[in-house]
């Protein structure tokens, strides 16, 4: 079935690890997303990446680096992780930046 | 800044109608999308409206008035299934989404 895969899950991690959350689409979508989701808080995009080999800060990027080596793969790395990065990831990808976006199931993410 | 609003919850009875607002204030404007979210899951898209006026699709419609940054997604002949949190997103001049923070939408027998 085509979609979004994104792994881990979930993920309990100690303040001050690097970890890094994994997301793969198979749509050849060309644009790919990286949000969190916080309760009562709006979607928050971290970075982007329109075409392979680009990528793009979102409205809160600090803390965190992603990559697109190919058009599959959207890879998020924490550095050194935080107990505020605590939250809901999602990834996302859309065939151009002004379609529809498709979600993967999330990865939540618990920083201690 | 740029800013949405929607109201945090509702409650509404199997078989009515609700309608959900949404109003915006964004930098630049390059459409409105409506998502679904279950608790737990990922959103899933339900509508997009870039003119102004109404989009109908099956149960759910959506309006859009961009002169009074404004929107609505009706929804008809409620089902249990439509608790859910329903999400408003602008894309501004960026071809970036802004989000809402979302409508917790109960649905009593």
């Amino acid at each position: 079935i085509a979609g979004i895969t994104q792994a881990p899950t979930s993920q309990i991690l100690a303040a001050g690890r690097r970890m890094t959350l994994r997301c793969t689409q198979d749509m050849r979508h060309n644009a790919m997303y990286w949000y969190r989701q916080d309760l009562g808080l709006g979607l928050r995009l971290i970075h982007y990446s329109n075409t392979a080999g680009t990528t793009g800060k979102g409205e809160v990027p600090d803390g965190y680096s992603v990559s697109r080596a190919n058009t599959d793969d959207f890879p998020l790395t924490l550095a050194s992780a935080v107990p505020s990065q605590t939250s809901v990831y999602f990834c996302a990808s859309s065939d151009s930046s002004n379609q529809p976006q498709h979600f993967g199931d999330g990865t939540r993410l618990s920083i201690l | 800044g740029q800013n949405i609003d929607q109201p945090t919850e509702m409650t509404a009875t199997e078989g009515a109608i609700v309608q959900i607002n949404c109003t915006y204030q964004t930098s630049g404007f390059n459409g409105l999308f409506w998502y679904q979210q279950h608790a737990g899951e990922a959103p899933t898209f339900l509508s997009y409206n870039v003119l102004d006026g109404l989009e109908e699709k099956g149960r759910f419609s959506s309006f859009l008035s961009r002169s009074k940054g404004y929107s609505y997604l009706l929804l008809k002949e409620l089902q249990m299934k439509d608790s859910a949190s329903y999400l408003c997103a602008v894309m501004d001049s960026n071809y970036q989404l802004i989000w809402g923070a979302g409508t917790k939408l109960i649905i009593k027998p």
